[in-house]
């Protein structure tokens, strides 16, 4: 069975970072690119990231709202895809979901307030 | 970016009637590889995200054959058939032909 389980999420102050992780199971991970989507309360879904797989050069990309402050990357021996939130902003408080597409995750809540 | 236009926003059904959505796209989702990268969600109140269709008009494993999904370049329909109470909540289509990927703002499904 696909499963994924993402923690990490929190309150937070404006500015600072956090570290979100995805731990994945019952697929072959390595082989599979896996995105990060957000959805702000009360607002519709917003695609945050994708990283590729190894064949792919791992490569990550961005949308453009955080592009420079958010990195995505993977460790496959552990199944795990990771979201690094820097220089958190207001408007990045949402559920955010791990997804490779066809399966998300439950999300997890991250609030960015004073 | 590639912009989503879904219409409509809303849509209020009667049970046992059919729905249909739109989904329009600012650029042809046609890959280079010969694919159609757009498929349709569905999200459940208080639920995650849940696939309904991939490649434009492929269900998804387990998913009810009263979903269909056509179109092809930049305009594309699903067709919910004798619209069930299960089918509420918000349908989203979604690119990921184009980089960066985009959602359509979502069309809520209410049952009359």
């Amino acid at each position: 069975e696909v499963q994924l389980v993402e923690t990490g999420g929190g309150l937070v102050r404006p500015g600072s970072s956090l570290k979100l992780s995805c731990a994945t199971s019952g697929f072959t991970f390595s082989n599979t690119w896996m995105n990060w989507v957000r959805q702000a309360p009360g607002k519709g879904l917003e695609w945050v990231a994708l990283i590729k797989d190894k064949y792919s050069n791992y490569e990550a990309n961005y949308a453009e709202s955080v592009k420079g402050r958010f990195t995505i990357s993977r460790d496959d021996s552990k199944s795990r895809v990771y979201l690094q939130m820097n220089t958190l902003r207001d408007q990045d408080t949402a559920t955010y979901y791990c997804t490779r597409g066809d399966y998300w995750g439950q999300g997890v809540m991250v609030t960015v307030s004073s | 970016d590639v912009v989503m236009t879904q219409t409509p926003v809303s849509l209020s059904v009667s049970l046992g009637n059919q729905a249909s959505i739109s989904c329009r796209s600012s650029q042809s989702l046609l890959h280079s590889d010969g694919n159609t990268y757009l498929s349709w969600y569905l999200q459940k109140p208080g639920q995650s995200p849940q696939l309904l269709i991939y490649l434009a008009s492929n269900r998804f494993s387990g998913v009810s054959n009263r979903f269909s999904g056509s179109g092809s370049g930049t305009d594309f329909t699903l067709k919910i058939s004798r619209v069930e109470p299960e089918d509420l909540g918000v349908y989203y289509c979604f690119q990921h032909t184009h980089l960066p990927f985009t959602f359509g703002s979502g069309t809520k499904l209410e049952i009359k």
